[in-house]
């Protein structure tokens, strides 16, 4: 009965690769997001997505593109992975509309070699 | 723009002692203001919210508008109280952006 549900838990990679994280919530949510976790626990926005519509991009680099099926779904495809790139990655979903909660997925740990 | 801070990467109590986290904020309309808990190799999750005025495990945070700030405090704290905790910002208007802080460690000495 997990609400939101990110795949994978780990991911070990190698610089140049191309990978992706998917995220799935059964709240009845509308809108989607995802954060990164540094190395330093700050947590920092990239997307976020109402009704599979792109709402927020912050300044993410092009090789992160993400993708929104419907709106129980939120997919993070990154290309040509770099070092920097090693982080948490957590997958968000709330209500539409004003200060609602978040609710977080469990994240995905990327580690680039 | 939006912004929130948390002076404190680390704060260090004794269980029994009292606990305050603070959390600044800065935004031109009117603030949502939340505070997240990360337990250790677990899922961010809400602790409280400032609009619904409660009290959870013993944790309470006031807005105060005149200082922008919105401090999590608890009387005497656990261990289990241990973890990272996120004040974080809510816009208003729109959809909704929601800025967190750097996040303090609360970490509590038997």
């Amino acid at each position: 009965d997990t609400a939101v549900s990110q795949t994978p838990k780990y991911l070990v990679t190698q610089m140049g690769n191309d990978k992706s994280i998917k995220c799935e919530q059964n709240l009845g949510h509308d809108t989607m997001y995802w954060y990164k976790q540094d190395s330093k626990k700050f947590l920092k926005i990239m997307f976020s997505y109402n009704n599979k519509e792109l709402i927020i991009n912050e300044t993410v680099p092009n090789r992160f593109s993400p993708k929104s099926p419907d709106k129980a779904h939120l997919n993070l495809h990154i290309n040509s992975l770099e070092l920097g790139d090693s982080a948490v990655y957590f997958c968000a979903s709330s209500r539409s509309g004003e200060n609602s909660p978040l609710h977080f997925g469990n994240g995905t740990r990327l580690t680039v070699t | 723009a939006q912004r929130v801070t948390q002076p404190e990467k680390l704060l260090s109590v004794f269980k029994g002692a009292p606990v305050e986290l603070k959390c600044n904020y800065s935004y031109s309309g009117s603030p949502e203001l939340f505070w997240y808990v990360q337990y250790s190799r677990q899922r961010l999750q809400l602790l409280l919210r400032h609009i619904s005025r409660e009290s959870i495990k013993g944790f309470t945070a006031d807005l105060n508008k005149g200082e922008t700030s919105f401090h999590l405090k608890k009387p005497f704290a656990q261990e289990e109280d241990s973890a990272m905790y996120y004040c974080a910002l809510s816009s208003s208007g729109g959809y909704q952006k929601v800025t967190f802080g750097t996040g303090t460690k609360l970490q509590v000495i038997p």
